[in-house]
C-alpha cells in the first residue's frame, strides 16, 4: 500500500497569499499518477489537479501542481475566499487507492 | 455528461445490512474499474472496495473484509455495495468514483450517499 502524507495539517494564509501544500508518498508513484482535492463542508470532493500537474476542467490558473516519484506539490497563487477548504491528494498508480489525510487552509 | 450517481443510504441498526448503488452514465460503464470510498463525519477519506471491468477482480479494505460485497451489472450501468454486519464506525458518506478515460484519462466520483449506523 502507498501511504501519502500530507504536510502542513493546517495553513493560516489571509486571502491574496500564496499557498504551498506538499504529499510525500512512501514509495513512487509512477506515470505521477496523483491528484488533488478541494473539498469545502458538506460537499463532494471537486478534483483540481490529475496527473501531478494537469489542471481539471474548469480549474482556475491559480492551481498548480508540480513533482514526481515521491514528492508532490499543490501550490495556490493567490487565495481566493473559496480557497479555504481541505484540500486532499490521492494516488491512483494502485488499484488500491490510497489518499493523503488532507491540509486544512483557513483564514487567518 | 459524464456522471455517477450514487443512492440507497440511509439509517441503519448496529448488525444490520444495506445496500448502495451507483448509476453511471455518459460513459461505456464496462470499459471502466470502479471503487467505493467512504468519508465519516469530520474524518478524511477511506478506500472500501475495487471491482474490475469485468468484475473478475474485487479488492476490499481490511475494515470491511468478510462484511462488504461490491459488484457491478454492466448491462445496467450499475455499481453496488452490499453492507453487512454494519458498525457504528461504518457511518459515512460512501462515494463511487472510477478513473475515467475519454481522450485524457482522470478520476471522476459521485456526490456520495450517507450511511448511518445506529440504534
Amino acid at each position: 500500500e502507498i501511504v501519502l502524507t500530507q504536510s502542513p495539517g493546517t495553513l493560516s494564509l489571509s486571502p491574496g497569499e500564496r499557498a504551498t501544500l506538499s504529499c510525500r508518498a512512501s514509495q513512487s508513484v509512477s506515470s505521477s499518477s496523483l491528484a488533488w482535492y478541494r473539498q469545502k463542508p458538506g460537499q463532494a470532493p471537486r478534483l483540481l489537479i490529475y496527473d501531478a500537474s494537469n489542471r481539471a476542467t474548469g480549474i482556475p490558473d491559480r492551481f498548480r501542481g508540480s513533482g514526481s516519484g515521491t514528492d508532490f506539490t499543490l501550490t495556490i497563487s493567490r487565495l481566493e475566499p473559496e480557497d479555504f477548504a481541505v484540500y486532499y491528494c490521492q494516488q491512483y498508480d494502485s488499484s488500491l487507492w490510497t489518499f493523503g489525510q488532507g491540509t486544512k487552509v483557513e483564514i487567518k | 455528461q459524464v456522471q455517477l450517481v450514487e443512492s440507497g443510504g440511509g439509517l441503519v441498526k448496529p448488525g444490520g445490512s444495506l445496500r448502495v448503488s451507483c448509476a453511471a452514465s455518459g460513459f461505456t460503464f464496462s470499459d471502466h474499474y470502479m471503487s467505493w470510498i467512504r468519508q465519516a463525519p469530520g474524518k478524511g477519506l477511506e478506500w472500501v472496495s475495487y471491482i474490475s471491468q469485468s468484475g473478475s477482480t474485487i479488492y476490499y479494505a481490511d475494515s470491511v473484509k468478510g462484511r462488504f460485497t461490491i459488484s457491478r451489472d454492466n448491462a445496467k450501468h450499475s455499481l453496488y455495495l452490499q453492507m453487512n454486519y454494519l458498525r457504528a464506525e461504518d457511518t459515512a458518506v460512501y462515494y463511487c468514483a472510477t478513473f475515467y478515460c475519454g481522450g485524457d484519462c482522470y478520476p471522476i466520483w459521485g456526490q456520495g450517499t450517507m450511511v448511518t449506523v445506529s440504534s
